[in-house]
């Protein structure tokens, strides 16, 4: 089974500070994707970072990277220069292989991310 | 250009009672999925389709029904309504075919939120 795991349910961050949102993974296949997304208020899934499996490199957009370490199985997004626009719930999540499940999301339970002046 | 659009964004329906939920990819997308987000967890996958075949089903009842129709959009039915239905539901479109890699289902609507009382 295929499982996501945010163990932060909380955290705060100073405006302009650097933020680090902590996220794991389980899964015993080879080929997965790894996302992060940014849910505001609204309710909206706002889509901020992929990494595959197979790439060799961190992926970074703008202020967000993703730090992976496939060996811990671990996938933190960094989030630099933190905005008080950046508050909101964030969720990791993974695609792979799931019987009957296609190749669907499994998300973790979100972290809640609060950007103080 | 438009992004995923579902409708309607609110909706209160009476235990016992059938609800259809609409959504409308992105142009040029070919693949939905459908997930449930109660309050307080993350979202929990329902179904998958591309080209109009269902490829995937996440563990929900059979009250939970879903079709995909030539024009890509999607509904997604609910039969006998229960109070625990109420929740968030997202729809969510991709370009390219369900797979492990790739930054498919990155674009998710704003939601439609049910309220079953």
């Amino acid at each position: 089974a295929q499982k996501i795991t945010q163990t932060q349910p909380g955290m705060f961050v100073q405006e302009k500070e650097a933020v680090t949102l902590d996220c794991t993974y389980d899964t015993s296949d080879p080929s997965y994707g790894l996302f992060w997304y940014k849910q505001p208020s609204s309710g909206e899934m706002i889509f901020l970072i992929y990494q595959g499996s197979y790439d060799q490199q961190n992926a970074t957009e703008g202020r967000y990277s993703l730090n992976f370490q496939k060996a811990r199985k671990s996938a933190n997004l960094v989030i630099s220069a933190s905005q008080l626009g950046d508050s909101a719930m964030y969720f990791c999540a993974m695609r792979g292989r799931a019987a009957n499940s296609g190749y669907a999301l499994n998300f973790g339970k979100g972290t809640s991310l609060l950007v103080t002046p | 250009d438009a992004g995923v659009t579902q409708s309607p964004t609110h909706l209160i329906k009476t235990r016992g009672q059938q609800v259809t939920l609409r959504c409308s990819p992105i142009s040029g997308h070919k693949s939905v999925s459908w997930y449930q987000q109660v309050l307080g967890q993350g979202p929990q996958f329902i179904f998958q389709y591309y080209e109009k075949e269902e490829r995937g089903r996440g563990n929900f009842p059979d009250r939970f029904s879903a079709r995909q129709f030539p024009n890509y959009s999607s509904e997604l039915n609910v039969n006998a309504l229960l109070l625990g239905d109420s929740a968030l539901y997202l729809c969510a479109s991709s370009f390219i075919p369900p797979s492990t890699q790739g930054k498919s289902e990155a674009f998710f609507g704003q939601g439609t939120r049910l309220t079953v009382v």
